[in-house]
């Protein structure tokens, strides 16, 4: 079966200062990752996703990730926070086949301090 | 484009009443996903739409809740009776089906729904 483990349900940066959200997952077969952000009453939005190829992702906003497969991880970078990635973030993993359906973390809000 | 659409936005209900909640998908776009936000949890997936044709409904409470897509476009999501533990955001998502190319999902703004 699928999980998805995220470190941290809060986690406060300063402006200016490296946001990292940590995401592990466990999956029998090649995963598909995604990182959504959610922002106070609003549906999810995707940042980035993993699929196939290059193991680092760009996404929107600045956002970057990492697939590293001997670790099991897909943690989200961003090198300079800024006041508006104020949200909660959530990973999530799919199967590369079959009803592709999202196994989702309980998410992280991230807080930045002006 | 527009995006998933999901009305109402805000509902509030007594336990032991009836609720439906809508959405219409993005326009194309086959697959469609029912999922509980309970506060403070990741979203879980009650059921699954391809087309009029239901996936995965193995975590839809089904002695209570039902979901249909009918002309496998809007669909309906039905809680009766509701319970105190159902309150909850609901999502709606979408997903372009293709052959080979993976097509991530894409969310509406939610159903917050508050059971008294």
């Amino acid at each position: 079966a699928q999980s998805v483990t995220q470190l941290g349900s809060h986690v406060s940066v300063s402006e200016g200062a490296l946001v990292l959200l940590r995401c592990n997952y466990s999956s029998s077969v090649p995963p598909y990752l995604f990182w959504y952000v959610q922002y106070p009453n609003q549906g999810l939005q995707l940042l980035l996703k993993y699929t196939t190829g290059a193991t680092l992702v760009k996404g929107i906003n600045g956002f970057e990730a990492e697939f590293k497969k001997s670790e099991t991880s897909f943690h989200l970078t961003k090198p300079s926070a800024h006041m508006s990635d104020a949200a909660e973030y959530f990973c999530a993993v799919s199967k590369s086949a079959g009803t592709y359906k999202y196994i989702f973390g309980t998410g992280t809000r991230l807080k930045v301090l002006a | 484009e527009a995006g998933v659409a999901q009305s109402p936005r805000y509902k509030i209900i007594e336990k032991r009443q009836s609720v439906a909640f809508w959405c219409n998908p993005i326009s194309g776009h086959a697959t469609l996903y029912w999922y509980q936000q309970i506060l403070g949890q990741g979203p879980k997936l009650l059921i699954q739409f391809q087309n009029n044709g239901v996936v995965d409904d193995s975590q839809l409470p089904k002695d209570r809740f039902s979901a249909e897509r009918l002309k496998g476009v809007d669909s309906t999501l039905k809680i009766q009776p509701a319970k105190l533990e159902d309150s909850a955001v609901y999502l709606c998502a979408s997903r372009y089906l293709t052959g080979r190319t993976y097509n991530e999902q894409f969310f509406g703004p939610g159903t917050r729904l508050t059971v008294l």
